[in-house]
């Protein structure tokens, strides 16, 4: 069980927009800003949004993230098959005192 | 180019032990906080200790405090893990990660983990 939620999965079609929520509580997410990693099948995970809502050099602008509150939320717009990938969001939680991730939600391209 | 390279892997026996390296190269590796993430086979991504530029804070999951050991040597550019009284379940891909910015590890959390090894598989079982 995580302490940050998402769904399972998601699905989209081609040049769909998709998202993917992650829940969390105040002493993380409503505190602390969220982080999403994209991890292809079979590599190591890569940093996709840091700070809620900013992009690394090199992450298309497709990908987008946005906080309210004690939530978190990550947009890809224009799907692209090679965005199938599992994606994971993450916070600093100042109860537990270490980094929380979510369960990770299991994109597919139809 | 900025890289991470994990070591030290392997099959050990439950109650056994195992010491995980981390040798970076390409950047300023003493301006950095380091962090130890694990993924078991099938599952998510799970936290396990984070150290500070200069080892000054350290934190740990409550799965694995007072069993592991996370350590760097600032001189050599390399993070460690030590893993002591290893259970079934600490078998896993272990990766090491560079938090974001070069700054205190308080505000590095904001920046995320930007750069990840390509992992160590830990395997406990008798």
């Amino acid at each position: 069980q995580s302490v940050l939620t998402q769904p399972p999965s998601a699905s989209g079609t081609p040049g769909q927009r998709v998202t993917i929520s992650c829940s969390g509580s105040s002493s993380n997410i409503g505190s602390n800003t969220v982080n999403w990693y994209q991890q292809l099948p079979g590599t190591a995970p890569k940093l996709l949004i840091y700070s809620n809502n900013r992009r690394p050099s090199g992450v298309p602008d497709r990908f987008s993230g946005s906080k309210s509150g004690t939530s978190g939320s990550l947009a890809i717009s224009g799907l692209q098959s090679e965005d199938e990938a599992d994606y994971y969001c993450a916070a600093w939680d100042d109860s537990l005192n270490g980094v929380v991730f979510g369960g990770g939600t299991k994109l597919t391209v139809l | 180019e900025v890289q991470l390279v994990e070591s030290g892997g392997g099959l050990v026996k439950p109650g056994g032990s195992l010491r995980l390296s981390c040798a970076a190269s390409g950047f300023t590796f003493d301006s950095y906080s380091m962090n130890w993430v694990r993924q078991a086979p099938g599952r998510g991504l799970e936290w396990v200790s984070s150290i500070s530029s200069g080892s000054s804070y350290i934190y740990y999951a409550d799965s694995v405090k007072g069993r592991f050991t996370i350590s760097r040597d600032n001189a050599m550019n390399s993070l460690y893990l030590q893993m002591n009284s290893l259970r079934a379940e600490d078998t896993a891909v272990y990766y090491c990660a560079r938090d974001g910015r070069p700054v205190s590890i308080a505000a590095s959390r904001a920046y995320g983990m930007d750069v990840w090894g390509q992992g160590t598989t830990v395997t406990v079982s008798s």
